[in-house]
């Protein structure tokens, strides 16, 4: 069972909407959680880093949550853009190792 | 910010090829580098840990002699994947990261081997 699970898998949503991508963890001892944007056929983009007493952060129309008792983390999009269609990677990094969730696929259509 | 580029971006080679890809930091030495392989519409699967100077650290079950692994430089890696198979096509990414450990990694664009 992988440590990082997010969901959903993929998601579908109307222009200038806003949508809530989850990922719980179970990764210990814990000591960052990042979230990477994926276009197509590119590499991970960072958007957020949180450390354990951080809840939440920031980065334009991006907005990350981190609860680290119950180990859970999203992140919000308000106003999407035909541009934010993309994956969504959670990776959480304990000691010495990190562990990537499968992504969520967004489609932000007209 | 920081820069990581890969070359080639594509690779479309026969059966029994060699093929060499480059991971470069442009604007900052890169102490460790990782590489990753990704499958259509999965995550990112690591390959090898490399440090600077140092032998890679493979993931288990990735073959060491069949993925060669070279980070000569503060700004290089080379990741050669040697007598390509079909089943070797993926998409291969690398990535960077400075001596401080809790900084983010800095991905490059990908690497997408085909094998015929």
């Amino acid at each position: 069972k992988n440590q990082v699970e997010q969901s959903p898998q993929s998601l579908i949503i109307l222009e200038g909407k806003n949508c809530t991508l989850q990922c719980n963890y179970t990764v210990s001892p814990f000591s960052n959680l990042r979230w990477y944007k994926q276009d197509t056929g590119r590499g991970p983009v960072s958007l957020t880093i949180m450390t354990f007493s951080e809840n939440t952060k920031s980065n334009g129309r991006y907005t990350a949550t981190l609860d680290a008792d119950t180990k859970q983390s999203s992140l919000h999009i308000t106003a999407s853009q035909l541009s934010d269609s993309a994956s969504y990677i959670c990776v959480v990094s304990g000691n010495n190792d990190m562990r990537f969730g499968a992504g969520t696929r967004l489609t932000v259509k007209p | 910010g920081a820069v990581v580029s890969q070359h080639p971006s594509r690779v479309i080679c026969k059966s029994g090829t060699s093929v060499k890809i480059e991971c470069r930091s442009l604007d900052f030495q890169a102490t460790t580098m990782f590489w990753y392989r990704q499958f259509p519409k999965q995550s990112l699967m690591l390959m090898a840990t490399s440090n600077e100077g140092s032998k890679a650290t493979y993931e288990q079950g990735v073959e060491k002699d069949k993925f060669l692994i070279n980070h000569a430089s503060l700004t290089l890696s080379t990741l050669t994947v040697t007598s390509a198979h079909p089943e070797d096509s993926s998409f291969y990414i690398c990535s960077a990261r400075g001596r401080d450990r809790y900084q983010p990694q800095h991905f490059g664009d990908g690497t997408r081997l085909s094998i015929l």
